[in-house]
């Protein structure tokens, strides 16, 4: 079954500063990566998502590349608030057309950003 | 914007007494899953659901675990005889027929002593 690793456990930057966080998966039939946002006690929340038709995806702040050779992908999070201070996961799928989505998630990365 | 429920959000409970969790997913949804998340670690795959029955579920559901859609709103998960192992944060979610994107509820935080 799928395998996804993350690195780093935790990451502490300076306000302003830029943030990447890694992940690879052991599964080449995966094809949807999201990353979800966690806060303390809260739900994960889907920040953005690749599909492996694509090698880059940009929302704002957010930007996530994908390396289907390699097997590995990135979130990267430039100009950083304290308020992207938050626990991130990584995660992949098999997809299907029909909606069908499990994922397997990376063991998280404790993001702090220092003002 | 319609959201995933759970009830209760806690729940404290004595080891060997029987839990149900339970989930009102997103109506329009056909896919409904159950994650787990043991304090201060990952989120895991328990089971998912589709057409009222188990389409995929890990080695960590198993006998003591089941999950039923009782009518056509609610999604359990029922827990015969829990352990102290099983304290954890419960998530439900459900997927649209299209997109695949989850949507997670707030969680169903469950203490077993």
């Amino acid at each position: 079954g799928e395998n996804v690793e993350q690195h780093p456990s935790t990451l502490s930057v300076q306000e302003g500063d830029s943030a990447v966080i890694k992940c690879t998966y052991s599964d080449s039939a995966s094809n949807y990566f999201p990353w979800y946002k966690q806060e303390l006690g809260k739900r994960p929340q889907l920040i953005i998502d690749i599909r492996s038709n694509v090698g880059e995806k940009k929302d704002q702040r957010i930007a996530v590349t994908l390396n289907k050779t390699a097997k590995h992908f990135s979130l990267h999070i430039t100009e950083t608030q304290p308020e992207d201070s938050a626990v991130y996961f990584c995660a992949a799928s098999d997809s299907s057309s029909g909606g069908y989505n499990k994922l397997i998630f990376g063991a998280g990365t404790r993001l702090a950003v220092h003002p | 914007e319609p959201e995933v429920t759970q009830t209760p959000s806690h729940q404290v409970t004595q080891m060997g007494q029987e839990v149900i969790l339970r989930c009102v997913p997103i109506s329009n949804h056909l896919y409904f899953y159950w994650y787990r998340q043991i304090l201060g670690q990952k989120v895991e795959f328990l089971v998912s659901f589709y057409n009222n029955e188990i389409s995929e579920k890990s080695e960590i559901f198993d006998d003591q675990f089941s999950v039923e859609r009782p009518d056509g709103s609610n999604f359990t998960l029922k827990i015969r005889s829990t352990k102290l192992e099983d304290s954890a944060m419960y998530f439900c979610a459900s997927s649209p027929p299209n997109t695949g994107e989850l949507f997670f509820g707030e969680g169903s935080r469950l203490t077993v002593l």
